[in-house]
């Protein structure tokens, strides 16, 4: 079992709705990250977060460090938000562990 | 003006060849990192590297080698290719030495060994 879980594995939206990826760790963490890999094959970085919540434009990110669990959501989902979305662990000073990722289409 | 920069974008390849990726980042940051992402596009780091140590990820083969002329630049060089090195390898940086920073990456270099 790998230490970080990704769900759902695919994800198909209308455009407009109102999407949550859900990531569940089984060890200790120091910080956790959101990255977005989009259909050309290039990685970015959405949030780094350790507590509580952060938001950037239609994006969300939650951490409730107590249930290991990680949620990102997206508002008013759009067809540009097709991407894979990949969360990563850490315990700080040892190397990220990756999710398998969640492929979202929105459909317009 | 590329933050993270990385080429080629596509290498293909015979077996048993030696091949080289090169990564730049202008962003200042003092440690730099190689990511390979399988055919089920999972990410696996390979190699860290800050202005002081090279941290080696001992389940990559030795035929992998970083080599870091300076804190800008981390290249990667890889011995008699084979089959299973296909794959999709990622340059990224952050600006501190722990993994609690955000990571930005390259865009990537597909790499066809055959």
């Amino acid at each position: 079992k790998n230490e970080v879980e990704q769900s759902p594995q695919n994800l198909t939206a209308q455009e407009g709705e109102f999407i949550t990826i859900n990531c569940s760790y089984s060890v200790g963490i120091s910080a956790l990250h959101w990255l977005q890999q989009h259909p050309g094959g290039g990685i970015v970085s959405l949030f780094m977060l350790s507590s509580g919540k952060k938001k950037h434009g239609r994006l969300i990110a939650t951490i409730n460090i107590q249930e290991k669990h990680s949620s990102l959501h997206i508002t008013a989902s759009h067809p540009r938000d097709s991407a894979v979305y990949i969360c990563a662990v850490t315990r700080g000073n040892t190397p990220l562990v990756f999710g398998k990722g969640t492929r979202l289409s929105v459909i317009a | 003006d590329t933050a993270v920069s990385q080429t080629p974008k596509y290498l293909v390849t015979q077996m048993g060849n030696d091949k080289s990726i090169k990564c730049e980042q202008n962003l200042g940051h003092d440690t730099m990192y190689w990511y390979k992402q399988d055919s089920k596009k999972f990410l696996k780091i390979m190699f860290s590297y800050n202005n002081k140590e090279l941290i080696i990820n001992e389940t990559v083969p030795n035929r992998f080698s970083p080599k870091s002329p300076d804190k800008a630049h981390l290249n990667l060089h890889i011995n008699s290719l084979e089959l299973g090195d296909s794959a999709v390898y990622f340059c990224a940086s952050s600006q501190a030495e722990s993994y609690n920073s955000p990571l930005h990456f390259g865009n990537g270099t597909r790499l066809t060994v055959t």
